[in-house]
């Protein structure tokens, strides 16, 4: 257990629904970081949060998707008008010092049909 | 875009033999990790490895670097049936924000055989 607790663990939506997904890393002052995963392949990064801030976000992240980190604390992702592409493993990611390890959580599987 | 490669994709050994994984990387990089999931599972930090370090071990898992190759292993001695997972390799730059964002490769799928 790395400490970074994601919710829900499971989403099943129909195409065109909204989803929002949450993130609880252990300490507010850490980076945070989503990334996504389809089957088969590794984890490609969306966007990273230094506290509040939403410093950078990938060509990945379009226009329907939106991520917030209220007061630097935990951090939800928003996909609005979910298409079936959009079906994968979203992960957070938390950035520890001293050794600036990322810790994953366990993610949360969507899936669009 | 995945920037390492883990070669080979698929492995199977049996238990008590060792497993030794390639990865294989692009640009200039601060570190590289190596991570293990379990299927449908989140990510489990295994060892971390400098770009200034050419090797690197904890317990069972021994890793190289050799940066003028661009390359790194995994080897896991004296392997378990509880090894049985996918292994990534995945790592990192900072980019012009500061962000340290982990480039993966699309991993090995390790199956040890009881």
């Amino acid at each position: 257990d790395t400490g970074v607790s994601q919710d829900p663990r499971h989403k099943i939506t129909k195409r065109g629904q909204n989803v929002t997904f949450r993130c609880d890393p252990i300490s507010e002052h850490n980076r945070l970081y989503w990334y996504r995963q389809t089957l088969g392949q590794g984890p490609e990064f969306l966007t990273y949060f230094q506290n509040e801030a939403q410093l950078e976000k990938s060509r990945l992240l379009s226009d329907r998707f939106s991520a917030e980190r209220p007061k630097g604390s935990f951090s939800t992702l928003e996909i609005q008008r979910t298409e079936q592409g959009d079906s994968a493993m979203y992960l957070c990611a938390e950035e520890r010092e001293p050794t600036d390890t990322q810790y994953f959580g366990p993610g949360t599987r969507l899936t669009v049909l | 875009s995945q920037q390492g490669e883990e070669d080979p994709q698929a492995l199977s050994i049996q238990e008590g033999e060792n497993a030794t994984m390639n990865c294989s990387y692009k640009t200039s990089i601060n570190n590289l990790q190596w991570y293990r999931q379990n299927s449908g599972r989140g990510l489990v930090h295994l060892i971390l490895i400098r770009s200034n370090e050419r090797e690197k071990h904890s317990g069972r898992l021994r890793v190289t670097l050799d940066t003028s190759k661009k390359s790194s292993s995994l080897l896991i001695t004296a392997s378990r049936a509880a090894d049985t997972a996918s292994y990534f390799c995945a790592t990192d730059a900072y980019g012009d924000t500061g962000r340290r964002a982990l480039t993966f490769g699309s991993g090995t799928r390790l199956q040890v055989q009881p």
